[in-house]
């Protein structure tokens, strides 16, 4: 099946360690965002790829990192510079970069802070 | 940033109800508006995209319109049922397709 899959479902961090979430997709698409969504609130933008090898922030970027070496996969990393990482973060990725192609979402990684 | 708002933030209904909630964006830079819902232990699933104003979608029960010139957009159930409770999640986004959406209405239908 096709799909995007996110690992892991749970994830829990230190104070001041580095954490890298998941996010591999088999659905031949260009475009890749990754979310954060805390209690109550929407989606917010944190990086989007629209092509392999480059990345754009979005509204919330600070403390995290991304990369794009391969069109499957665009991992976050969660640095120690994000003071608040506790949140649901979603992976999203659709068929081309453009505003009219519905996004296809992952099943979220939920990170805590120990 | 966009500031896209959406209302209700919850919404309780019985079985059978009709309802309606709206997503207000910014009519400026605006390229494309998208609906989503989001069922509870799942992944959100596209219901959605509209970019022309006066464009009007429709799956089923659920159906949306979109006013460009003055920035929202409806979504209407007509009948819900208890399979409808979700959230409901719209996004604005930009050419360049950059996504920012809404903080979602909750609807819960009552059987």
């Amino acid at each position: 099946d096709g799909g995007i899959t996110q690992s892991p479902k749970y994830l829990f961090r230190k104070e001041g360690q580095n954490v890298t979430l998941s996010c591999e997709q088999n659905l031949n698409h260009d475009a890749m965002y990754w979310y954060r969504q805390d209690p109550g609130q929407g989606l917010r933008l944190i990086y989007y790829s629209q092509i392999v090898n480059d990345f754009q922030k979005g509204d919330i970027a600070e403390g995290y990192s991304v990369s794009r070496e391969k069109k499957e996969s665009f991992p976050l990393t969660v640095t120690s510079a994000q003071k608040n990482p506790t949140a649901f973060y979603l992976c999203a990725s659709s068929i081309q970069k453009g505003a009219n192609q519905p996004q296809h979402f992952g099943d979220g990684t939920r990170l805590s802070i120990l | 940033i966009l500031n896209v708002e959406q209302s209700p933030q919850s919404l309780h209904v019985q079985e059978g109800d009709s309802t309606n909630f709206t997503c207000s964006f910014p009519s400026s830079n605006f390229y494309a508006l998208h609906w989503y819902r989001w069922e509870t232990a799942k992944s959100p699933e596209a219901l959605f995209v509209m970019t022309l104003n006066g464009d009007e979608k429709k799956k089923g029960r659920i159906s949306a319109t979109l006013n460009t010139k003055e920035g929202y957009s409806y979504l209407y159930i007509k009948g819900s049922q208890p399979e409808d409770s979700a959230t409901y999640l719209c996004a604005s986004n930009t050419n360049a397709g950059k996504s920012t959406f809404g903080d979602g209405t909750t609807l819960t239908v009552k059987p």
